[in-house]
């Protein structure tokens, strides 16, 4: 079993609909938990944190966090054919400021 | 105020030539990390540096050695390059307490023949 596991995709939505990106994690010490948006050629960078149980919205975005199930999910609202890239889930374990990634997910939004 | 800075953006090397990667910060961050990022495969921890002075292996560090030259600097070093590790090599640095993250360098491009 990966540490961080994410649905590879391709993610299809039409623009303006909600994708919904799921990641399960191994470790049940982990502290916090981060995603990334990396398009393709490019870097990651980052565009939610969330540490504690429940939901954080920041503008389009919404982490949710479920530490007794152990997932973190993140959905996009009014998707744009920006959104378009991978999506990186990253575990931060209880042993030092270490980031385990997922996979990532490939969104694609169509207009 | 550059952020992570790589060079070089992009290498070409033979089997066996060896070479370094040069990673710098300017945002005064103790922990710094080299990742491998393969198709697929996410991002792949080589070897970090917590603080000044000290280097940890990752989870692939088989092939690479690592320098924290100092506070801005943290370099890897492939002493005989192979195939495998033609990849995307990131460089990225820490920054802990309130809204910690990482920030990533733009990446090095390396094929291996």
């Amino acid at each position: 079993q990966k540490e961080v596991e994410q649905n590879s995709g391709p993610l299809s939505v039409p623009e303006g609909a909600i994708a919904s990106l799921n990641c399960t994690y191994s470790d049940r010490g982990s502290q916090s938990f981060f995603w990334y948006r990396q398009y393709s050629g490019k870097s990651p960078e980052l565009i939610m944190s969330i540490y504690s149980n429940g939901d954080k919205e920041d503008g389009r975005f919404t982490a949710q966090l479920n530490k007794a199930s152990q997932y973190v999910s993140l959905l996009i609202r009014d998707s744009q054919p920006s959104d378009s890239a991978t999506y990186l889930c990253a575990v931060n374990r209880a042993a030092g400021n270490k980031l385990t990634f997922g996979g990532g997910t490939r969104v694609l939004v169509k207009p | 105020n550059a952020g992570v800075t790589q060079t070089p953006k992009f290498q070409v090397l033979k089997t066996g030539q060896s070479m370094t990667l040069q990673c710098a910060q300017d945002m005064n961050h103790n922990s710094m990390y080299w990742y491998r990022q393969d198709p697929g495969m996410g991002l792949r921890l080589i070897y970090y540096s917590a603080s000044e002075g000290t280097t940890d292996k990752g989870e692939v560090p088989n092939g690479y050695n690592v320098s924290r030259l100092n506070k801005r600097e943290f370099s890897l070093r492939l002493e005989s390059a192979a195939p495998s590790q033609t990849s995307v090599y990131f460089c990225a640095s820490w920054t802990s307490g309130a809204g910690e993250t990482q920030y990533f360098g733009p990446g090095t491009r390396l094929l291996v023949l």
